[in-house]
């Protein structure tokens, strides 16, 4: 069955510390993979995705992911991440239908000032 | 603005009661989908629409029932099958119309406690 996992479930860091979250999927064949975001109180949006071409993707707000085919995984990264980054982290795929795609988790990341 | 409009933002329940969660969207998107969040779950997804009167069973269905009457509209009915309905319900949208860019639009979600 197709699975999207993320291993870190709570993410604790310093205001300007970089940022790695994990994400790996399982999917047989041609996959397409998204992150998404979700603030405090707000509505999940997304934040960057990958569907083929050069597999390092950016993003809103200064991240970027690494696709990365031979390790299924598809991390998320920041070089110095803000309070304002404090959020839930979605990791998602699917193999070009909407209907079909699967989520992660989620990684509850805290930015402590 | 354009966006999708879900309420209640809260909702009680009493055991044994159904309860209809109201998903409404403006983007003139074809397909619509509701999903339900729990906490180290993600998102499961409960039924998906791609065309006013039609709609597909997703992962989790059992105890849910849905609607679309009309394009914009998309309510969810969280019956007293549903036997763990507490929950984060949250709504979303997408266009079937051009490129595929796979990009959901969601709404502020529904918390449905139930007593």
């Amino acid at each position: 069955a197709q699975s999207v996992s993320q291993h870190n479930h709570h993410v604790i860091l310093s205001e300007a510390a970089s940022l790695e979250l994990g994400c790996n999927y399982s999917y047989g064949g041609t996959v397409n993979l998204f992150w998404y975001v979700q603030y405090p109180g707000q509505h999940l949006q997304l934040l960057l995705k990958y569907f083929s071409g050069d597999p390092l993707v950016k993003g809103i707000k200064g991240f970027e992911a690494e696709f990365i085919k031979s390790k299924f995984s598809f991390n998320l990264r920041k070089p110095s991440v803000q309070w304002s980054d404090t959020a839930e982290y979605f990791c998602a795929a699917d193999t070009g239908t909407a209907s079909k795609l699967t989520f992660g988790t989620g990684t509850r990341l805290q930015v402590t000032l | 603005d354009g966006g999708i409009t879900q309420s209640p933002k809260y909702l009680f329940r009493k055991e044994g009661q159904n309860v209809t969660l109201s998903c409404e969207q403006n983007l003139n998107h074809d397909a619509m989908y509701w999903y339900r969040q729990d906490p180290g779950q993600g998102l499961r997804l409960i039924y998906y629409s791609q065309i006013v009167n039609d709609f597909q069973k997703g992962d989790i269905a059992e105890g849910y029932s849905v609607s679309r009457e009309k394009k914009e509209s998309f309510p969810l009915t969280v019956t007293s099958a549903q036997k763990n309905p507490t929950a984060f319900y949250l709504c979303a949208s997408s266009p079937l119309t051009g490129a595929y860019t796979g990009e959901l639009f969601f709404g502020e979600g529904s918390r449905l406690t139930v007593l």
